[in-house]
């Protein structure tokens, strides 16, 4: 039961443009979601969050959009550059209990050409 | 500040042997964690710690054993390693002051189980 769902396995984009990485859960009880971009031989970095109790947080050129009625969320990285290509990983947690265990996406490979 | 270390980069078991997956965090962080990654899963929580002494289990824990002695080092025992433990598996730790959620990985190790 894939609670966190990142159906695009791979997106590709010109430098310079937008990239829109999507992201889908079930679990009503998350309450606070996360991006993370990973490196080839690295491990995951934090790259931005948001909480339920908002739906937008902006972080220079990263935006993350909450639709919670849709129970989706987005990242847009505007304007894309080659550096940002990565995996890029949506997790989401549940507060209270849940203490710091995060569930996550499969995963999308960003590819920015130049 | 080395962060999370993880030791070893790469490791190759024969099935039914027993190896221990080395992390150590130096920024005093309470929780402390285990996920393996795998193609088209994400990362799945394997176990976790809230702190010295404490442990308890994530999604995926069977074949696995941890103990917490200290704040810094979280180890991981494969009690006898399968072919379905080849995986990359990373460490995390976070801390309440910093946001549980925000986890800082290590590189990670990825193990091969012949």
């Amino acid at each position: 039961d894939q609670q966190v769902k990142q159906n695009s396995p791979s997106l590709s984009v010109q430098e310079g443009r937008i990239s829109i990485l999507n992201c889908d859960y079930t679990n009503s009880m998350f309450d606070y979601f996360l991006w993370y971009k990973k490196y080839p031989a690295e491990g995951p970095t934090f790259l931005i969050s948001i909480s339920s109790i908002k739906d937008k947080n902006e972080d220079g050129r990263f935006t993350v959009f909450l639709n919670k009625s849709a129970k989706h969320l987005s990242l847009h990285i505007v304007p894309s550059q080659p550096g940002d290509s990565a995996v890029y990983f949506c997790a989401a947690y549940a507060g209270g209990t849940s203490y710091g265990k995060l569930t996550f996406g499969q995963g999308t490979i960003l590819t920015v050409h130049p | 500040n080395a962060g999370v270390t993880q030791t070893p980069k790469f490791q190759v078991l024969k099935t039914g042997q027993s190896m221990t997956l080395q992390c150590a965090q130096d920024m005093n962080h309470e929780y402390m964690s285990w996920y393996r990654q795998d193609p088209g899963m994400g990362l799945r929580l394997i176990h976790y710690s809230v702190g010295a002494g404490i442990t308890d289990q994530g999604e995926v824990p069977n074949g696995y054993n941890v103990s917490r002695s200290t704040t810094e080092d979280f180890p991981l025992r494969l009690l006898s390693a399968a072919p379905s433990q080849t995986s990359v598996y990373f460490c995390a730790s976070s801390s309440p002051g910093q946001g549980t959620e925000k986890l800082f990985f290590g590189s990670g190790t990825q193990l091969s189980v012949l």
